[in-house]
């Protein structure tokens, strides 16, 4: 089964702070993993998404993220933190071999930037 | 384009009552999600669709929620009756052919059912 671990409920920094988001998965096949940003009273925004290719995946905003298949993880990175990005990040997974089109989300990680 | 649209954005309704909530693919998309967000539970999907045809409906909580997709820019999530437990944001997301494709969501509807 598919399944998807935001170990952190909250993460704090400063900005200007290099700031992390983690994210671990589980599927049985290879993964599809994707970056999703919901600000208050909104819906979900993409961020970035892995499919193949390069491990590091650069996407909206200044973030990025690193596939890393021997951990199973997909954290998100961002070198200086803005208060702006304040905001609920998601993760979420497909499994490749998985004929549903089903995204598992995780449980979201709150980020909170200190002027 | 203006991305997925629903409507309405906030709902208040009393035990129950019949809820309807309605959305509008992105145009050219073929898939159309339905999700519940809720503190306890997170987001989680109810139901997608592919070219207007339900695929996989094991999300739906119980026969009280039904969804429809009559054509390939509507669809609609009724509750009926509801109940307070039902109180949570609903979105919508769109998506296009593909199992690489990026899945766009509405700005949701927010039920309160007292």
């Amino acid at each position: 089964a598919q399944s998807v671990a935001q170990p952190e409920d909250q993460v704090n920094v400063a900005e200007g702070n290099p700031l992390t988001v983690k994210c671990t998965y589980s599927v049985s096949g290879n993964p599809y993993l994707f970056w999703y940003v919901q600000y208050p009273n909104r819906g979900l925004q993409f961020l970035l998404k892995y499919i193949t290719g390069d491990n590091l995946v650069k996407g909206s905003y200044g973030f990025e993220a690193e596939f890393n298949k021997s951990q199973t993880s997909f954290h998100l990175k961002k070198p200086s933190a803005l208060v702006s990005d304040s905001a609920l990040y998601f993760c979420a997974v497909r499994d490749v071999t998985d004929s549903s089109y089903k995204l598992i989300f995780g449980s979201g990680t709150r980020l909170l930037v200190r002027p | 384009d203006a991305g997925v649209i629903q409507s309405p954005r906030h709902e208040v309704t009393e035990m129950g009552q019949e809820v309807t909530l309605r959305c509008k693919p992105i145009s050219g998309h073929d898939y159309l999600f339905w999700y519940r967000q809720t503190m306890m539970r997170g987001l989680e999907l109810l139901i997608y669709f592919n070219n207007n045809v339900p695929i996989d409906d094991s999300g739906m909580p119980e026969d009280r929620f039904s969804a429809k997709m009559p054509n390939a820019s509507f669809s609609t999530l009724k509750i009926q009756p509801s109940e307070p437990r039902d109180s949570a944001v609903y979105f919508c997301a769109s998506s296009t052919l593909g199992v690489q494709e990026t899945q766009y969501f509405g700005p949701g509807t927010r039920l309160l059912v007292l």
